[in-house]
C-alpha cells in the first residue's frame, strides 16, 4: 500500500534559524496537503499542492511539490516560537486506489528562544 | 473553533465498559472521518463516511463501531477495548470524501483504557 515518509522526525532550532521538513511517497500523488498541530491541539490545514513542481508561499512558509509528484517540502524562514508544533504532510495516491489521504508521521519542531 | 466539535474531550474507561464518542460538524460538509493518533505514529484513518454511507474501513477491529445517522453527526461506539487502544481519537470533515479537499479536524477525544 501507499506509504508516506517524513523526515526528520524531530528538529530543534534556535529562533531565527530556518527549518525544512521533507515528505516522500512510495507512489505518485495526485495532491499533497500540509497540516500543523500545536502541542495539545489538533491538526490544522495549511495548504494543498496539486501541480507538478508547484511552489506556494504563505508569509515565511514555502511549500514545494516535486516534479515527479512523489515528494514535497515545507521550508520556514527565520523561525519564531509560534512555529512550534508538529507538521504533517498527507498525500493521495494518483492511481485512485486509495481515495483518502495517507498521513506522514510528522516532524516535531521545537524553537528555542 | 473549527466547526467540528467532539465530545467528550477526555475519557477513561475500563476494558469491559461500553462508551461512545460523538462528533458534530456545522460546516455543511458531506464527508466525515475518524482518525486514531498514537504517540510516535502517523495519523491512522479508521473510517470514512460520505453522504452518510461508509466508504472505507481500514481493517479496524470490531470493538470499534461507527455510526453516521446524518451528514452532521458521527459516532464511534467502543466496547471491550484494550490498553493499546489508548490514543487521541480525532474526527474530521471535508466537503467531499475524495481526499482532494481540506479536512477540518475536531479537538479530539483523549481516550485512556485501563
Amino acid at each position: 500500500g501507499q506509504q508516506v515518509m517524513q523526515i526528520p522526525q524531530y528538529q530543534h532550532v534556535q529562533e531565527g534559524e530556518d527549518f525544512t521538513t521533507y515528505c516522500n511517497s512510495s507512489t505518485t500523488l495526485s495532491n499533497i496537503q500540509w497540516y500543523k498541530q500545536r502541542p495539545g491541539g489538533h491538526p490544522v490545514f495549511l495548504i494543498q499542492l496539486v501541480k507538478s513542481g508547484e511552489v506556494k508561499k504563505q508569509k515565511r512558509l514555502t511549500f514545494q511539490f516535486g516534479e515527479a509528484k512523489k515528494n514535497s517540502s515545507l521550508h520556514i524562514t527565520a523561525t519564531q516560537t509560534t512555529d512550534v508544533g508538529t507538521y504533517f504532510c498527507a498525500g493521495r495516491d494518483y492511481s485512485g486506489s486509495a481515495r483518502q489521504l495517507t498521513f506522514g508521521s510528522g516532524t516535531q519542531l521545537t524553537v528555542l528562544p | 473553533e473549527t466547526g467540528v466539535t467532539q465530545t467528550p474531550r477526555h475519557l477513561v474507561m475500563g476494558m469491559t465498559n461500553k462508551k461512545s464518542l460523538k462528533c458534530e460538524q456545522h460546516l455543511g460538509h458531506n464527508a466525515m472521518y475518524w482518525y486514531k493518533q498514537s504517540a510516535k505514529k502517523p495519523l491512522e484513518l479508521m473510517f470514512v463516511y460520505s453522504l452518510e454511507e461508509r466508504v472505507e474501513n481500514n481493517s479496524v477491529p470490531s470493538r470499534f463501531s461507527p455510526e453516521c445517522p446524518n451528514s452532521s453527526h458521527l459516532f464511534l461506539h467502543l466496547h471491550t477495548l484494550q490498553p493499546e487502544d489508548s490514543a487521541l481519537y480525532l474526527c474530521a470533515s471535508s466537503p467531499d470524501g475524495t481526499g482532494g479537499t481540506e479536512a477540518f479536524f475536531g479537538q479530539g477525544t483523549r481516550l485512556t483504557v485501563v
